[in-house]
């Protein structure tokens, strides 16, 4: 059984402050998708990695993975107010198939 | 261009009772999954169609929920005699998927089901 598992779960941080959201998976993969979800609305895709040492950014999120470790990270620099939400990391055990998703790390950011 | 849809956004129903659920995918996409999201569970995969093939249901939960694709386009997720555990938000998703590196999923806004 595939399990994908997120620390931390819940994360409050000011903003202006950076952090690291870890993301673990217990199989052979080379692919890993990140997901937002704002409160009472959908998953809206973020980042997909597709190679040992794939890196993505997009504003002040950067996402990376190794699959040697079969570990990804989502990192937030300096963050604003507008980051609160929810986000999962998600593996496939073939491309194509169906995603298996972590339990989502739910970030609040604070003045 | 227009995305997953999803109807309808709620739906509440007495415990019991069948309720169907609709999901229309992104034009062209020829991938299409049923996932369920509950606090207790987190998102659960339930059904998965790809073109023409059989669907792959190893992710129901039990021989009340089935899911049909007409015409390889709008698909349809059935629950007979609903249970209160089935309360959840029921999501759907398509993918451009055919045979490629990855599989990037797009999703719909969802449907809450709730059970009374």
């Amino acid at each position: 059984e595939l399990k994908v598992e997120q620390n931390p779960l819940f994360l409050s941080m000011q903003e202006g402050k950076n952090y690291t959201i870890y993301c673990n998976y217990s199989t052979t993969s080379d692919r890993l998708y990140w997901y937002r979800q704002d409160p009472g609305k959908s998953l809206e895709s973020l980042f997909v990695l597709l190679s040992n040492g794939a890196v993505k950014q997009e504003g002040r999120l950067m996402a990376s993975l190794d699959t040697k470790a079969r570990l990804s990270t989502l990192h937030i620099t300096a963050a604003v107010h507008d980051l609160s939400a929810t986000y999962f990391c998600a593996v496939d055990i073939y491309s194509g198939y169906a995603l298996n998703f972590g339990k989502g790390t739910s970030l609040l950011v604070t003045p | 261009g227009a995305g997953v849809s999803q109807s309808p956004s709620n739906k509440v129903t007495e415990k019991g009772k069948d309720v169907e659920l609709r999901c229309d995918p992104i034009s062209g996409h020829t991938a299409l999954y049923w996932y369920r999201q509950s606090l207790g569970q987190g998102l659960e995969f339930l059904i998965y169609f790809q073109g023409n093939s059989a669907p792959d249901k190893s992710g129901l939960p039990s021989d009340r929920f089935s899911a049909e694709r007409t015409g390889g386009s709008v698909s349809t997720l059935t629950i007979q005699r609903t249970q209160q555990e089935d309360s959840a938000v029921y999501l759907c998703a398509s993918s451009l998927y055919s045979g490629g590196l990855y599989n990037e999923q797009f999703f719909g806004p969802g449907t809450r089901l709730t059970v009374l």
